[in-house]
């Protein structure tokens, strides 16, 4: 299985400055034909994931500018430019690219 | 809009077997695959398994197998998870999700909560 690792696991962040999560796979998520399977998702208290960024840096439609994802290979980060208090949740980090799927352990961002 | 109404929660006991379901209403049921996911409070999202709606293909965890069957229903255009021999670990969240294409899961269920006590 693939594994997902993700830091900071913690992310206290005043508003209006910007946040940065990384995510590492252990294995390589960029498939031959060069699209890299890895999936942004935010969890907000007591809802369903809901789906930020795929692709690794294509924002879901109705996702604020914002949010943007980078990276390649088994590197990857999530940014937001001016955090809201609307973005506090768990930030997770998902490889679609082979079954089992496999989550990161999540980033909790809060409100300093 | 596209939407996912799961069952509501269950309480059962260790050993018995819980059924989910998940209904699918404001898009083309057969078009997109259903995955379940399942979440410990605290804990990441575990996947379970993913079902090809149009076929009824399956493919589970190996974590589960043995224990996991999804099936679905195109005229009610419900899917259904259904999880055996339940064990206390298997207390969780559990999340039917649609899966658009290229990876994502842009469309999820608002969870169901198993909760496996004596």
């Amino acid at each position: 299985d693939i594994v997902m690792t993700q830091s900071p696991l913690s992310l206290p962040v005043t508003p209006g400055e910007p946040a940065s999560i990384s995510c590492r796979s252990s294995q390589s998520l960029q498939r031959s034909d060069g699209y890299k399977f890895l999936d942004w998702y935010l969890q907000k208290a007591g809802q369903s994931p809901q789906l930020l960024i795929y692709l690794g840096s294509t924002r879901a439609p109705g996702v604020p500018d914002r949010f943007s994802g980078s990276g390649s290979g088994t590197d990857f980060t999530l940014n937001i430019t001016r955090v809201e208090a609307e973005d506090v949740g768990v930030y997770y980090c998902m490889q679609p690219l082979q079954t089992p799927y496999t989550f990161g352990q999540g980033t909790k961002l809060e409100i300093k | 809009q596209a939407q996912l109404v799961q069952s509501e929660s269950e309480m059962k006991k260790p050993g018995a077997s819980v059924k989910i379901s998940c209904k699918a209403s404001g898009y083309s049921f057969t078009t997109h695959a259903i995955h379940w996911v399942r979440q410990v409070p605290g804990q990441r999202p575990e996947w379970m398994g993913w079902l090809d709606v149009r076929t009824g293909d399956t493919k589970y965890s190996d974590n589960l197998q043995g224990r996991v069957s999804i099936t679905r229903n195109t005229s009610a255009t419900t899917a259904y998870l259904d999880l055996s021999s339940l064990r206390l670990e298997d207390t969780a969240v559990y999340f039917c999700a649609r899966h658009w294409g290229m990876g994502r899961l842009d469309n999820w269920g608002q969870g169901t909560l198993v909760t496996v006590s004596s």
